[in-house]
């Protein structure tokens, strides 16, 4: 099974409201990093939390990580139209060359 | 401007041949990246280069081929020995030495290949 895997594999909801994903992996992690993906693009970097990090933030992004239960979440709040995105956390393994990705949640905000 | 390009945007292909997907950056990063996105799937790794000269198979590496002999350029080519290769793949790099990957990864736009 994945390393990263994601829940909900999607989510609609309505503009203005905060949408939460979350990431659960196996393994020990260096850090544990979120992408956004638009459709038919490229990922772009969110926000990386190193395994010594609970909580950290950036403008409307919110991201906890708890290593005991291996699990990280990641909060948008006040979501905007323009947040309709794929959303993937990534992590990165202890001695391991690569990011292992998770399959994403499917983001759709509804104006 | 800094960025990582991939060239062409789409490509079609047919069956028995050989195909070459270029990437280029200029972030002089060392390492980089291949990676398949099936549709509506998480992303695996086909190849990764962490220096010159040097490269190592991911998870998925049965039918591709790589090169690494300039910094900024990592080539994948499909072969025909890939058996489904109609995908969208991404290329990455990142400021990464040592033994583990700790870095932010830069995605360039992405190859929609099809197999005709």
């Amino acid at each position: 099974s994945q390393q990263g895997e994601e829940d909900p594999q999607a989510l609609s909801i309505q503009e203005g409201e905060n949408a939460t994903m979350n990431c659960s992996y196996k393994t020990s992690i260096n850090n544990l990093q979120w992408y956004r993906q638009n459709s038919g693009r490229g990922l772009v970097h969110l926000i990386l939390i190193r395994s010594n990090e609970r909580e950290k933030h950036s403008g409307r992004l919110r991201v906890t990580l708890d290593t005991s239960k291996k699990s990280s979440s990641l909060l948008i709040t006040a979501s905007r139209a323009a947040d309709t995105a794929s959303y993937f956390c990534a992590t990165s393994l202890q001695g391991a060359q690569k990011l292992v990705f998770g399959q994403g949640t499917r983001l759709t905000i509804n104006p | 401007d800094g960025g990582i390009t991939q060239s062409p945007k789409y490509l079609f292909r047919k069956e028995g041949q050989n195909v070459t997907l270029s990437c280029e950056q200029n972030l002089n990063h060392d390492a980089m990246y291949w990676y398949r996105q099936d549709p509506g799937q998480g992303l695996r790794l086909i190849y990764y280069s962490q220096i010159v000269n040097d490269f190592q198979k991911g998870d998925i590496a049965e039918g591709y081929s790589v090169s690494r002999e300039k910094k900024e350029s990592f080539p994948l080519t499909v072969t025909s020995a890939q058996k489904n290769p109609t995908a969208f793949y991404l290329c990455a790099s990142s400021n990464e030495r040592g033994t583990s990957a700790y870095n932010e990864q830069f995605f360039g736009p992405g190859t929609r290949l099809t197999v005709l």
